[in-house]
């Protein structure tokens, strides 16, 4: 296993069409997160699983946005009827417990 | 939340020199990492660091958790090692990042 994998790698759409990103994590990890990074600003937290379980969700997550994780591997995270301000990278991490996160290179979203 | 701050906010160096930077938090974590982000944005792991001293080459990291701070240290920076440093902490479910520094390191 070579790390944690996101496809696609970069994404432009149109405003208001709905799109989907994947998350490899690492195989032994269970937990799993997603963030969005705009230029100039760290990363924001977005959602976290603890297997197939989404246990934490921020509040930046408006209910365009969606995650799962089913079966506990993979993860999805779709965003309906994309907005101009949806344009950010969207980093997903992996984590076992006392190991520290590990990232994906991103899915840079460009929405025009 | 948890607040992270980080400082510098930018720093330039001449190659060869030493630096240091600083995160502190607003309250207790559970974990503390540090990470550098490359060109391509990728964030590629430097230290997991919620207590104690680590060194890997040319980079160690210190963190006090009893008083919220943690350092990294660059030691006989190079131009690679330019782009942005970021801490983030947290509990054993959400993790806050600072808003990271801006490190460009000239020949």
């Amino acid at each position: 296993d070579t790390g944690v994998s996101q496809n696609p790698r970069h994404k432009i759409t149109k405003r208001g069409q709905n799109v989907t990103f994947r998350c490899d994590p690492i195989s032994e990890h269970n937990r799993l997160y997603w963030y969005r990074q705009t230029l100039g600003q760290g990363p924001e937290f977005l959602t976290y699983f603890q297997n197939e379980a989404q246990l934490e969700k921020s509040r930046l997550l408006s209910d365009r946005f969606s995650a799962e994780r089913p079966k506990g591997s993979f993860s999805t995270l779709e965003i309906q009827r994309t907005e101009q301000g949806d344009s950010a990278m969207y980093l997903c991490a992996s984590l076992v417990g006392g190991s520290g996160a590990f990232f994906g290179q991103g899915t840079r979203l460009t929405v025009v | 939340g948890i607040q992270v701050e980080q400082s510098p906010p930018d720093l330039i160096l001449q190659e060869g020199a030493n630096s240091t930077l600083r995160c502190n938090f607003s309250d207790s974590v559970n974990n503390l990492q540090w990470f550098h982000q490359n060109p391509w944005g990728q964030l590629i792991n430097l230290f997991y660091i919620p207590s104690g001293t680590k060194q890997n080459g040319r980079l160690s990291a210190t963190t006090v958790a009893t008083e919220r701070y943690s350092l990294l240290y660059i030691s006989s920076s190079q131009t690679t090692d330019s782009g942005v440093y970021f801490c983030a902490g947290g509990g054993y479910q959400k993790v806050t990042f600072g808003i990271g520094t801006k490190l460009q390191v000239i020949p």
